[in-house]
């Protein structure tokens, strides 16, 4: 099993550019997120989802789109980027059931200048 | 809503010694679980320990401990006997059953960036 896979690693953008972040998970799991890390701030949620077809926004999802079309992958879209986008964001997924951790994908340095 | 808050921004311990990491939560839901994740200078999250809100017994894997407190709403992790790969930032985590509308979304602590110095 390849767990959770994040493409691309790295990326810089140029304001106003856009681009589709990919997360894949080989384990069947229903949830699926996406995060950002930010020095100082830990994690905060952009936007999730608990099945194929279905998404939700979390804590800061303004600038932000995803889709679900397919119950293995999880995209993150910047329909424009600004530099205050500027993050490592962290993919993530689970299977239903309270008891059970998230497994988190390597993540994805972005850099918008 | 809830809260996680790791108090210790940045921890320095010499090689041998002893540490802990505080956590402390606040939740409104009776049932929900904490856990501990590593994160490494390479970048990734490792999932260390998930304890629920029902078993307040203490957890201890090899050198690493952790004691949980309802009554302080509490969860530190201690690590004994520290080591240069111990080095990473820690984070604390907290899953509710009604977070985000049975989303188990996960509130995350802002961190605790441990530096073992050998």
């Amino acid at each position: 099993n390849a767990g959770v896979t994040q493409t691309p690693k790295f990326r810089v953008l140029k304001t106003g550019q856009s681009m589709t972040l990919l997360c894949a998970q080989d384990m069947n799991h229903e949830y699926m997120y996406w995060y950002r890390q930010d020095p100082g701030m830990g994690l905060r949620l952009i936007h999730y989802s608990v099945g194929e077809g279905t998404t939700a926004k979390g804590e800061v999802p303004d600038g932000y789109n995803v889709s679900r079309l397919k119950k293995q992958n999880f995209l993150l879209g910047l329909e424009s980027a600004a530099p205050s986008q500027t993050s490592v964001y962290f993919c993530a997924s689970r299977p239903t059931g309270i008891s059970y951790e998230q497994y988190f994908g390597p993540g994805t340095r972005l850099t918008v200048t | 809503a809830q809260k996680v808050t790791q108090a210790q921004t940045e921890i320095s311990v010499v090689e041998k010694e002893d540490v802990t990491l505080d956590c402390v939560y606040e939740t409104r839901d009776t049932t929900y679980y904490l856990f501990w994740y590593k994160q490494p200078p390479s970048g990734e999250l490792v999932f260390l320990i998930r304890r629920n809100s029902f078993d307040e017994q203490n957890e201890i894997s090899g050198r690493y401990s952790w004691n949980f407190q309802k009554s302080t709403s509490s969860f530190n992790f201690t690590i004994t006997a520290s080591q240069v790969v111990d080095s990473a930032v820690y984070f604390c985590a907290l899953s509710g059953i009604y977070s985000g509308a049975g989303s188990y979304q996960l509130t995350f602590g802002k961190g605790t960036k441990l530096s073992v110095i050998p």
